[in-house]
C-alpha cells in the first residue's frame, strides 16, 4: 500500500523561509513530485527528484532521501502569492502513477 | 500554447442525472488521467488511458466510466451522480514512462467543479 505523510497546515511570514516535509512508504518508488495548488485551481508542477540530494530552482528547492523515504520542499523569500497547498506525490514503479499526499496548506502572512 | 483544456469549468447536475465532463489536450501526450478531488483532500486517481488502453483503479465506483475516442480527447461519464460525487474533477496528461524525468511530469487541466443538487 501507499502511505504519505505531510503536515496539514503551516504558517509563515512574508520574506521568510519555510520547509515542508513529506515522508512516504510506497510499494514501489521511482521518483517524487511536488505540486503547488492554489484554492480552486489545478495542481501545477514544481519539482521532480529521482536521485538523492537537493534540486534547486529559483526560490524553490526540493530534497530527496530514498533510503529514509523522506523529501522536503524549501521555499525562500516567501511571497503572499505562495499561499497555496503543496502536494507531495511519489511515483510508483507501476507505470507513471502518482499517489498524492493530503497536501500542506501554507498561509503566508505580511 | 500547448495545454490541457477542460469543459465546462463548472457543472451543475441533478441527483441521478447522467453527466459528461470533457478534456482535450494539445500536448500530443499518450497518457491521460482522470482524478477526483474533494474539498481539502488529495487528488484521487480514478482511471487512466495509455493510448487506447484503459486502466481502472480498483476502488473506482462502477458509476464512473470513461471514453477516449482519439489522442486529443477524453471524457468522464458519471452515470447516476450522487451527492457524494460532488467534487473537482481533474484531467491530466503525460508522456509514457521511460522518456525521462522531465517527460514523466503530469500536466493538469484547470478542472471541472461538479455540483449535484
Amino acid at each position: 500500500g501507499q502511505n504519505i505523510d505531510q503536515p496539514t497546515e503551516m504558517t509563515a511570514t512574508e520574506g521568510a523561509i519555510v520547509q515542508i516535509n513529506c515522508t512516504y512508504q510506497t510499494s514501489g518508488f521511482n521518483g517524487l513530485f511536488w505540486y503547488q495548488q492554489h484554492a480552486g485551481e489545478a495542481p501545477t508542477f514544481l519539482s521532480y527528484n529521482v536521485l538523492d540530494g537537493l534540486e534547486e530552482k529559483g526560490r524553490f528547492s526540493s530534497f530527496l532521501s530514498r533510503s529514509k523515504g523522506y523529501s522536503y520542499l524549501l521555499l525562500k523569500e516567501l511571497q503572499m502569492k505562495d499561499s497555496a497547498s503543496y502536494l507531495c506525490a511519489p511515483k510508483v514503479d507501476a507505470g507513471n502513477m502518482l499517489t498524492f499526499g493530503g497536501g500542506t496548506r501554507l498561509m503566508v502572512k505580511p | 500554447d500547448a495545454m490541457v483544456i477542460q469543459n465546462p469549468r463548472y457543472q451543475v447536475t441533478q441527483f441521478g442525472k447522467p453527466v459528461t465532463l470533457s478534456c482535450s489536450q494539445t500536448l500530443n501526450h499518450n497518457v491521460m488521467y482522470w482524478y477526483q478531488q474533494k474539498s481539502s483532500q488529495a487528488p484521487k486517481l480514478l482511471f487512466h488511458y495509455y493510448d487506447k488502453d484503459f486502466n481502472n483503479e480498483a476502488d473506482t465506483p462502477d458509476n464512473f466510466q470513461s471514453r477516449r475516442p482519439n489522442t486529443s480527447f477524453c471524457f468522464l461519464d458519471i452515470r447516476s451522480p450522487g451527492l457524494g460525487d460532488a467534487a473537482m474533477y481533474l484531467c491530466a496528461t503525460s508522456r509514457p514512462q521511460g522518456w525521462g524525468p522531465k517527460e514523466d511530469t503530469q500536466y493538469f487541466g484547470p478542472g471541472t467543479r461538479l455540483t449535484v443538487l
